[in-house]
């Protein structure tokens, strides 16, 4: 199975600065078909997951424009560039290239 | 808007059954495939496993840790997809999620219903 390992597991931020969350993936997320099925999901305290971004940097629709995502192959990042206070909670990323899907461990995101 | 809605959770003793359902709204259900996950109470997120559209086989794929013990079916006609489990442990108290993969060329999931709670427990 593909581990992901996210970097921090907790992010104190200061509102209105930039956050940067990293994933390690232990292999190659890229699909025999070219495409990298890695996404990023954030989950509110008390809400389900809502999906930020798939195949490593496309913004679903909704999603404020300061998140980003890029990387290739095994090392991915999202990143927030001002946060806001709408933005706690915790941080995961996903991969869907092979079965079994997997996610990351899950960062947190704390307002200082 | 699309919504999926879970349904059928409960306390259930351990080795008993147990069958959630996911009931789509504002989609054509036939056009995607579903995948169940759970949240253990204070932990990360993970996958339970996957159904394809029926134009795909509709077959299924499965966690490990769920394999043998889960069945996951689909029934278009009314926009459900059902996870069926059996055998069920400590281990499998979670809150139980399922969610739409949105297409097959992003293979990203949404939306994600608000999930039901399964306690498992004697």
């Amino acid at each position: 199975d593909i581990v992901l390992t996210q970097t921090p597991l907790s992010s104190p931020v200061t509102l209105g600065q930039p956050a940067s969350i990293s994933c390690r993936s232990s292999q190659s997320l890229e699909h025999t078909n070219g495409n990298t099925y890695l996404s990023w999901l954030q989950q509110r305290p008390g809400q389900p997951p809502r999906l930020l971004i798939d195949k490593i940097s496309n913004r679903f629709s909704g999603v404020p424009d300061r998140f980003s995502g890029g990387g290739a192959k095994t090392d991915f990042t999202l990143k927030i560039s001002r946060v806001e206070p709408e933005d706690v909670g915790v941080y995961y990323c996903m991969q869907t290239t092979q079965f079994p899907h997997t996610f990351g461990q899950g960062t947190r995101l704390e307002i200082e | 808007e699309v919504q999926l809605v879970e349904s059928g959770g409960g306390l259930v003793q351990p080795g008993r059954s147990l069958r959630l359902s996911c009931t789509g709204f504002g989609l054509i259900f036939e056009n995607y495939a579903i995948s169940w996950f759970r949240q253990a109470p204070g932990k990360g997120l993970e996958w339970v496993g996957f159904i394809r559209m029926k134009a795909y086989g509709g077959t299924t794929e499965y966690a490990a840790s769920v394999k043998g013990r889960f069945t996951i079916s689909r029934d278009d006609s009314n926009g459900i997809a059902y996870l069926q489990m059996s055998s069920l442990e400590p281990e499998d108290t979670a809150i139980y999620y399922c969610s739409r993969e949105y297409d097959i060329f992003h293979r990203g999931y949404d939306p994600w219903g608000q999930g039901t709670l399964v306690i498992v427990s004697s």
